[in-house]
């Protein structure tokens, strides 16, 4: 099955400066690549995807890449807020989204 | 409000007492999926139901059952729960997300279950 690697598992930046975030498949069958947020005893949110038909999607601070020759892609998040402090997944699957493998998650702190 | 619930959120129980998480969803979609999760390793599937009387097991799926009577409504069933079970479970949904217009998983809060 899909295999996928997160890095790093913890990220702490200054309030305002970037985070960048890098997951790997090993699936070249994958084909959608979903970010989730989880702050601290909620569930998940899908906060971003990207679909393999697509090399890079922007939504606010929040964006998205993919790389598929080389299979990963990475969550940037611009203009960082102490309200971004969460731990974030990437997940990949195949066309229907149905069965997502997870990465291991990385913990942001965003220090004001 | 568009959502799936699942309860109870906190469980601790001794092990082979059989129990039940119940999740129900709103949104009147299909998919339903149950994940655990644990620290370093993300979140893993341990069943899914494509629809109403289909369901089909994920990745992780020895020790537990599911059942789906109704679109909306998609048990876990633990019948003989041993320490190994111990974990966070979510129960999630899979479609149109109401008001992004976006197609994807609604997760639940969590039931966080302790086995002893």
């Amino acid at each position: 099955g899909e295999n996928v690697e997160q890095h790093p598992s913890t990220l702490s930046v200054q309030e305002g400066d970037s985070a960048v975030i890098k997951c790997t498949y090993s699936d070249s069958a994958s084909n959608y690549f979903p970010w989730y947020k989880q702050e601290l005893g909620k569930g998940p949110q899908l906060i971003i995807d990207i679909r393999s038909n697509v090399g890079e999607k922007k939504d606010q601070r929040i964006a998205v890449t993919l790389n598929k020759t080389a299979k990963h892609f990475s969550l940037h998040i611009t203009e960082t807020q102490p309200e971004d402090s969460a731990v974030y997944f990437c997940a990949a699957s195949g066309a229907g989204a149905n069965n997502l493998f997870f990465g291991t998650g990385t913990r942001l702190t965003v220090i004001p | 409000e568009a959502q799936v619930t699942q309860n109870p959120r906190y469980l601790i129980t001794v092990t082979g007492k059989k129990l039940t998480v119940t999740c129900s969803q709103n949104m009147n979609h299909e998919y339903m999926s149950w994940y655990r999760q644990d620290p370093g390793l993300g979140l893993r599937q341990i069943y899914y139901s494509m629809n109403v009387e289909v369901t089909d097991k994920g990745d992780v799926p020895e020790g537990y059952k599911v059942s789906r009577k109704e679109k909306r409504n998609f048990p876990l069933i633990l019948e003989s729960p041993s320490p190994n079970q111990t974990s966070l479970y979510f129960c999630a949904s899979l479609g149109p997300l109401p008001g992004q217009g976006i197609y994807g998983y609604t997760f639940g809060s969590g039931t966080r279950l302790t086995v002893v």
